[in-house]
């Protein structure tokens, strides 16, 4: 069976520190990879998403960026976090042939 | 890309059905039509999806119209647990390139 894990759970960070969240998936290989950005009372925000190792499209112009190093590692990176940056985000993953995303347990982020 | 509405909040008394209402005018015929959750402070959850027929399983129902425009979400009777945010979303799973973009969903509440 196919698992995705998240960490840290949660984080609290200063304006100005960096940042990188971490997401990795068992059980599938090659799968397609996504960040989403949840800010508080809000919907879902598509970040990134990659296809395949070192391919990563972006969806929404920010201080953030993201890299796949491994084929099932994907990971959320930040220089300077800005107060807009707090926010649960999320790592999600679709196995190649299937038609379903799966979703990480979340990292609830703030920014002080 | 396609996009779909729905209501932004329903209301129902728990251990009867719900109707979930969704519509997508704009809907493709490579497009298959997806239902997600969202509990409190959790990811999203996969429910159903469909691309032409009616699809059951045992989380819930999905009833495709004729024309596919629109589609329901049925939960037969409903719980506690089953108050979620439901995000209708139009997918091409074989598209290596998909990614799935939530609306705001509509949030269940359920009045024991």
């Amino acid at each position: 069976s196919q698992t995705i894990h998240q960490w840290p759970a949660t984080l609290v960070q200063p304006v100005g520190s960096p940042l990188s969240l971490e997401c990795t998936v068992e059980g599938t290989s090659n799968p397609n990879l996504y960040w989403y950005r949840q800010a508080a009372g809000r919907g879902l925000q598509l970040l990134f998403y990659s296809v395949g190792i070192g391919q990563i499209s972006s969806e929404v112009p920010q201080n953030l960026s993201a890299s796949r190093p491994q084929d099932r590692q994907f990971i959320l990176s930040s220089k300077k976090l800005l107060l807009s940056d707090s926010g649960f985000y999320l790592c999600a993953y679709k196995r190649g042939l299937t038609d379903t995303q799966y979703f990480g347990p979340g990292t609830r982020l703030t920014v002080l | 890309d396609a996009k779909t509405t729905q209501p932004n909040s329903m209301e129902s008394n728990e251990e009867e059905p719900v109707h979930l209402p969704c519509n997508h005018s704009t809907i493709s015929g490579t497009d298959y039509i997806h239902w997600y959750r969202q509990l409190p402070s959790q990811g999203p959850e996969y429910v159903i999806h469909g691309l032409t027929s009616n699809v059951n399983n045992r989380m819930a129902s999905l009833a495709i119209a004729e024309d596919r425009k629109s589609s329901t979400l049925i939960l037969h009777r409903a719980t506690l647990r089953d108050a979620a945010v439901y995000y209708c979303i139009l997918t091409q799973p074989m598209n290596r390139d998909d990614k799935i973009i939530f609306g705001k969903g509509t949030r269940l509440h359920i009045l024991p």
